[in-house]
């Protein structure tokens, strides 16, 4: 249980477009997601506190309009990272709570983001 | 601020050789301690959550440790197949992770 699913595994775009990544719960219902972006060899870095039904919440630092955080939904959340550049290249994992689990995260498997 | 430093930051163990790593942490009101394993590439897999200090919980060669101040992550007889990065986090904040590499 608690399944945490992300699509596109691997992107790559060019400079100046935009890129999607998804993110569902695929077995519970998920009315807050967080999306994480992790660096080589560093720690993850919190990005964003996703709720169903209204808007993020943006991390300190985190640009709200060049990474689009959409929760449409109790299983899907999106982020879109608007006009790419090669700087935003990085690993990006969502994560899900199932409060009925408790208060531990359930990962993605992240999406290598490669901006040429 | 809500804090969480690990140590050692890579740690290299012969197979069976037992160890412990360690989490220090400082936050405003626990609301749990969370141990996860993150193998190259792919996103973090939970592992365990503390609540209370004296909580432990175990899973095959791992057991998880908490005190006020600090928790411990116990590798017992460790296989090759343990090599990964472990993390620690309190509420939203990861520490960087320990490395650890299991030789055979």
């Amino acid at each position: 249980g608690a399944v945490v699913s992300q699509h596109p595994s691997r992107v790559i775009c060019k400079s100046g477009t935009s890129v999607k990544i998804e993110c569902r719960s695929l077995d519970f219902q998920a009315t807050t997601m967080f999306w994480y972006r992790q660096f080589p060899k560093q720690s993850l870095m919190l990005m964003a506190t996703s709720n169903e039904g209204s808007k993020a919440t943006y991390e300190q630092g985190v640009e709200k309009d060049k990474f689009l955080i959409n929760h449409a939904s109790l299983t899907l959340s999106t982020l879109t990272v608007t006009s790419a550049h090669p700087e935003d290249s990085s690993f990006y994992i969502c994560s899900a709570k199932d409060w009925d689990r408790g208060y531990e995260q359930y990962f993605g498997p992240g999406t290598r983001l490669t901006v040429t | 601020e809500d804090q969480v430093t690990q140590s050692p930051e890579a740690l290299r163990l012969q197979e069976g050789e037992s160890s412990s790593l360690n989490c220090s942490y400082t936050v405003s009101g626990l609301r749990g301690l969370f141990w996860y394993r993150q193998d190259p590439g792919k996103g973090p897999e939970f592992l365990f959550t503390l609540y209370s200090a004296g909580e432990e919980k175990e899973k095959e060669r791992l057991k998880a440790t908490l005190t006020k101040k600090e928790s411990f992550l116990h590798i017992t007889a460790p296989k090759p197949e343990d090599s990964a990065t472990y993390l620690c986090a309190v509420a939203l904040v990861f520490g960087k992770g320990t490395r650890l590499s299991v030789i055979a």
